[in-house]
Parts: structure tokens; sequence; C-alpha cells
């Protein structure tokens, strides 16, 4: 099974700052297969970004998306306050057993 | 409009057998490539993914809790059913169910129910 792990855990920034958000693979994901959401407390996950790079139906282009192999990155180019949130990294592996998630990354107002 | 809606009991006891519906409107699971998954997550913990039964009634389930789990489909209803068996207090967690189109979004969930927190406890 594919690990993900996000990094930081914590990321302090001020609106109107850039956001850079880590998630690493312990073997490599095809680009097709890694997904990014949003998460807000007591709300359900929003999808943001799949294929590694694309945008879903209605994401700001201040959202985007990078990486190939085992490291890929969530930029966030100016954040808004409503961006303040979790944001978790997942994966598709070949074997239809293996959707797995990274812990998140809490980006909050410093 | 897609809309996904999980229902179930909030509370079970220890060693009981959860059973949570995912009901859903604005696509069907009849649709060639379609899915729909079960997601959990503990309270302030990260999401863990637990089923998922596709349009042709394949299922497939999360190595560690495999044993424990049954995912099914009632076409006709538009639901989804999760059963787990053997509760612990380590299950609780808000339980998603959430949408895979492969032809739109890849492997990834785009649409998900807001969530039904269930509280294994005695």
């Amino acid at each position: 099974e594919i690990v993900l792990t996000q990094s930081p855990g914590t990321l302090s920034l001020s609106p109107g700052e850039r956001a850079t958000l880590s998630c690493r693979a312990s073997q490599s994901v095809s680009s097709s297969y890694l997904a990014w959401y949003q998460q807000k407390p007591g709300q359900a996950p929003r999808l943001l970004i799949y294929g590694a790079s694309s945008r879903a139906t209605g994401i700001p282009d201040r959202f985007s998306g990078s990486g190939s192999g085992t490291d890929f990155t969530l930029t966030i180019s100016r954040l808004e306050p409503e961006d303040f949130a979790v944001y978790y990294c997942q994966q598709y592996g070949s074997s239809r057993s293996a959707w797995t998630f990274g812990q998140g990354t809490k980006v909050e107002i410093k | 409009q897609v809309t996904l809606r999980e229902s179930g009991p909030a509370l079970v006891k220890p060693t009981q057998t959860l059973t949570l519906t995912c009901t859903f409107s604005g696509f069907s699971l009849i649709t060639s490539g379609m899915c729909v998954s079960w997601i959990r997550q503990p309270p302030g913990k990260a999401l863990e993914w637990l089923a998922l039964i596709d349009w042709d009634d394949d299922k497939y389930y999360s190595t560690s809790l495999k044993t424990r789990l049954t995912i099914s489909k009632d076409t006709s209803k538009n639901q989804v059913v999760l059963t787990m068996t053997n509760m612990d207090p380590v299950d609780t967690a808000t339980y998603y169910c959430a949408r895979t189109d492969p032809y739109s979004s890849s492997w990834s969930f785009d649409y998900w129910g807001q969530g039904t927190l269930v509280t294994v406890s005695s």
C-alpha cells in the first residue's frame, strides 16, 4: 500500500500570502491518480485538484497542482480568508484496493 | 445536480454490526464507470477509504478492514449500503459516501455526502 506523507503539518500564513503544500508518496504514483481536497470544520471534503494538476469544477485558479512520481505540490497563489482549512492529498493505486489519503496539512491564519 | 446523503444509527454498541445507507441522486450506478465509495474520518483525524462498488457490481475493500466490510447496491432505489461487523470504539468516526466518475475526474471523489457521525459505546 502506498503511504502519502504531507508536509508541513501546519502552515501559518496571512491572507494574501502564497501557500505551498507538499505530498510525498512512498512509491511512484501515476499523475493521473493524485488528487487534493479541502476540508473546513464540520464539512465534507471538497475536491480541488484531480490528475495532479486539473482543477475540479468551480475551483478558483489561485489553486494549482503540480508534480509527478513521488512528489506533488498544491499551491494557493494568494490566500483568501475562506482558504484557511485542512488540505488532504489522495492517490489511487491500480490494484483497486488502494485509495489512500495523506494525514493532512492545516493552513491557519498567522 | 449530484447529491449524496448518508443515513444510519448515531450510536452502536461494541460487537454490534453497523449498517449505513447512502442515497444518491443526479447520477446512476448503472452508468458505465460510475462508482460509490465509503470513507470515514475519526474525530480530529485523517480520512480513510473503506470500500467501493462500481456500476458493474465489482467490489473493493480496504485491506485492513476487508474481513469486516460488505458493500452492496440497489440501483432501483439509488442506494449503496455498507455493513461493518464487530464494531469497536476505535470505529467511532464520521462516515461519508462519495462518488467517483473516472471519465470526468479520474479516480478521485468528486461529490460527497455531508457525513454521518457514528459513535461506538456501551
